[in-house]
C-alpha cells in the first residue's frame, strides 16, 4: 500500500516567495492533517480536514498560511509571502474515521526560507 | 493547560539492553494515548494506541503502559537493536470535538553497538 506522499521533500527559497507544499493521503482515509515540526516546539497541528472540509484551522499561524483540499486525494499548504521563521519540516498525515485510529504520516517537506 | 511531558530528553544505551521512556500528561478530557517512533528524516510511525480502559499494550519488543489515575505512561523497549535509534513521541488525544492530538517533544534514543 502506498503511504502518504508529500512533495517536494526539500524546498529552499528566498524570503518573500510563495511556497506550495503538496500531499496525497492514503486512499479511503477521511481525515487529513497538516503539521509543522521544529526543534523548539516539536510537532504542532496547523489544520485538519474531514471529507475535504476544513474543520479546525486554529493552529494556522497567520494569514500568510492557507490550505486547501480540492478532492479526497490531494491537499496543498501554501505560504505567501514566506519568512525565515517559517523554516521547519511540514508533515501531512491521514487517518480513517474513528477516535482511536492511528494517523499515518508522510515523510515531510523540509522547508528552508533564506 | 493541556501538556505532555517526556523524560528523559535523550538516552544512550548499548545494543541488547532494555530501556524505559516516561510520559506525563495533564490533558483533559482524555481519549487515548499514543506512542510514535520517528526515524531521522522520516515521519512519525504509530507504535501503540491505548484508551482509558487499557493499561498495557505491546507491539513486538515495544510495550506501553498507561496509568490513567496518575496520568502517566511508559514505553519499554526490550533487547534493543540499532534500528531502535529514533525519537519516541508520546501523544495524547483530548477526545474533544476535534479529537485534537497534543504532542510531547520526544525522547531521542541512541542505541550503540
Amino acid at each position: 500500500d502506498a503511504g502518504v506522499i508529500q512533495s517536494p521533500r526539500h524546498e529552499v527559497t528566498e524570503m518573500g516567495q510563495e511556497v506550495t507544499l503538496r500531499c496525497k493521503p492514503i486512499s479511503g482515509h477521511d481525515y487529513l492533517f497538516w503539521y509543522r515540526q521544529t526543534m523548539m516546539r516539536g510537532l504542532e497541528l496547523l489544520i485538519y480536514f474531514n471529507n475535504n472540509v476544513p474543520i479546525d484551522d486554529s493552529g494556522m499561524p497567520e494569514d500568510r498560511f492557507s490550505a486547501k483540499m480540492p478532492n479526497a486525494s490531494f491537499s496543498t499548504l501554501k505560504i505567501q509571502p514566506s519568512e525565515p521563521r517559517d523554516s521547519a519540516v511540514y508533515f501531512c498525515a491521514s487517518s480513517p474515521g474513528g477516535a482511536h485510529q492511528p494517523q499515518h504520516f508522510g515523510d515531510g517537506t523540509r522547508l528552508s526560507i533564506l | 493547560k493541556n501538556q505532555v511531558e517526556q523524560s528523559p530528553q535523550s538516552l544512550i544505551i548499548l545494543e541488547g539492553k532494555n530501556c524505559t521512556l516516561q510520559c506525563n500528561y495533564t490533558v483533559s478530557p482524555f481519549s487515548n494515548l499514543r506512542w510514535y517512533k520517528q526515524d531521522t528524516g522520516r515521519g512519525p510511525v504509530s507504535l501503540t494506541i491505548m484508551t482509558f480502559s487499557e493499561n498495557t499494550k505491546s507491539n513486538g519488543r515495544y510495550t506501553a503502559t498507561l496509568d490513567a489515575d496518575t496520568k502517566q505512561s511508559s514505553l519499554h523497549i526490550t533487547a534493543s537493536q540499532l534500528s531502535d535509534s529514533a525519537s519516541y513521541i508520546c501523544v495524547v488525544s483530548d477526545g474533544g470535538a476535534t479529537n485534537k492530538l497534543i504532542f510531547g517533544t520526544g525522547t531521542l534514543l541512541a542505541v550503540q553497538p
